[in-house]
Formats: C-alpha cells, sequence, structure tokens
C-alpha cells in the first residue's frame, strides 16, 4: 500500500550547517508531495509541495525535488537557524486522493 | 480567520471513561479531517468527512472511537471506555475539497489527551 518513509528519528546540528531530512515513498498513482512542520505548541504548517517531476519548490530558506525514479522528497536548506527546530512530517496524497499520508516525523534540534 | 479550532486543548480522563473532543474547521472548508500524533506513529489518519458526510474511516479504531459532524461548523470525536494506549493529540483538520492535488490541509494545534 501507499506510504511514507521518514528515516530519521532526530536530527541534531549545529547553527549555520546544512539541513538535509530524508523523505521516500510508495505511492499506487501519481504522488502529491508535502512537507508541514511543526513547531512546539502549534498546529502543522504546510511548509513545501510539489507534484512536478524534478522540480524544486521553494519556501523559507527550506526547498526540496520531488524525484519520481528514486520515489523521494528529500528536505534540505543550506544554513540551520535556531528557529528551524521544529517536528518535520513529509506527506503524500497517495492512491486515495482524498487523505494526507504521513511519514512518523523527523524532529530537528538545531543548537547554538 | 482563527484557523481550526480545537478544544479542549488539554483533557485528562481516567481509565474506562468516555472523552468528546470538538472541532471548529475553517469556515467555508467542506473537508474535515482526525489525525492522532504520537512518537512512536507519528501522524495516523483516523476519519475524513465531506460536507459533513463520512467518506472515509478506514483508519477509526472500530470498537470504542466514532466521529460526527452534524453541521458544517463542527465535528466531534468520540472515545469510549478510554484506555492508556489511547494517550495522544487528537488533530483536526480541514480543506476546502478535500480532494488531493494543491489542496492544503489546515490542522489545529490538537488535543492532547492522557487517559489515567
Amino acid at each position: 500500500g501507499d506510504s511514507v518513509t521518514q528515516t530519521e528519528g532526530l536530527v541534531t546540528l549545529t547553527e549555520g550547517l546544512p539541513v538535509m531530512l530524508n523523505c521516500t515513498y510508495q505511492s499506487t498513482y501519481s504522488p502529491f508531495l508535502f512537507w508541514y512542520v511543526q513547531h512546539l505548541n502549534e498546529a502543522p504548517k504546510l511548509l513545501l509541495k510539489s507534484f512536478t517531476d524534478n522540480k524544486r519548490p521553494e519556501h523559507q530558506g527550506f526547498h526540496a525535488t520531488l524525484h519520481k525514479s528514486s520515489s523521494s522528497f528529500h528536505l534540505q536548506k543550506s544554513s540551520a537557524q535556531l528557529s528551524d527546530s521544529a517536528l518535520y512530517y513529509c506527506a503524500d496524497y497517495g492512491s486515495s486522493g482524498n487523505k494526507l499520508i504521513f511519514g512518523i516525523g523527523t524532529l530537528l534540534s538545531v543548537k547554538p | 480567520n482563527a484557523g481550526v479550532i480545537q478544544t479542549p486543548r488539554h483533557k485528562v480522563t481516567g481509565k474506562g471513561q468516555e472523552a468528546t473532543l470538538w472541532c471548529e474547521p475553517i469556515s467555508g472548508h467542506s473537508a474535515v479531517f482526525w489525525y492522532r500524533q504520537t512518537i512512536v506513529q507519528g501522524l495516523e489518519f483516523l476519519t475524513y468527512f465531506r460536507n459533513q458526510a463520512p467518506i472515509d474511516d478506514s483508519g477509526m479504531p472500530k470498537e470504542r472511537f466514532s466521529a460526527q459532524m452534524p453541521n458544517q461548523s463542527h465535528s466531534t470525536l468520540k472515545i469510549q471506555s478510554t484506555q492508556p494506549q489511547d494517550s495522544a493529540v487528537y488533530l483536526c483538520a480541514s480543506s476546502f475539497s478535500g480532494t488531493g492535488g494543491a489542496t492544503e490541509v489546515f490542522f489545529g494545534k490538537g488535543t492532547r489527551l492522557t487517559v489515567v
């Protein structure tokens, strides 16, 4: 069935270093991929989305490229900031087309 | 626009008691979703309404969980005979159409349920 895999449960970085959070998916039909970010005691919010192969959307310094050949949608940022510390979820609409299927989430902790 | 509103934000129940969680979706949104959030499972889909009609409840534990949407301005998730494993953050979300593609899903801050 459809699924989203995030391999890192916790990523700890020093401020200024690059960020890369992994996301791979299994989708029966054409994928629609999303990254959501959730800060402490806040609601998850949309960060990025992509439906087009090899296109790279950007928002707030983050970017992610959907690669259908490798079924991946990794989240990247060139330089981590303290304010980037949050829980990041990768998601896909999958074959159902009517509900988001989420990965387990990656907690990003950025330290000075 | 106050966003998706969930009440209460925190709820503590004794084992075996009933818990009712409330959600007010964004005005004008026709789709409402419920998710359960835990460290172990991440965000698990529970159920989905479109125009108040139940569309997909494939994620709902069948025996003790139920959800309703009596009108377009609120939805409830009810858990009967709560168990410690029901402890989680329950998130409600809404979107314009509920179909895939470019439709953005907006989440509430959730209700943290603790069963003691």
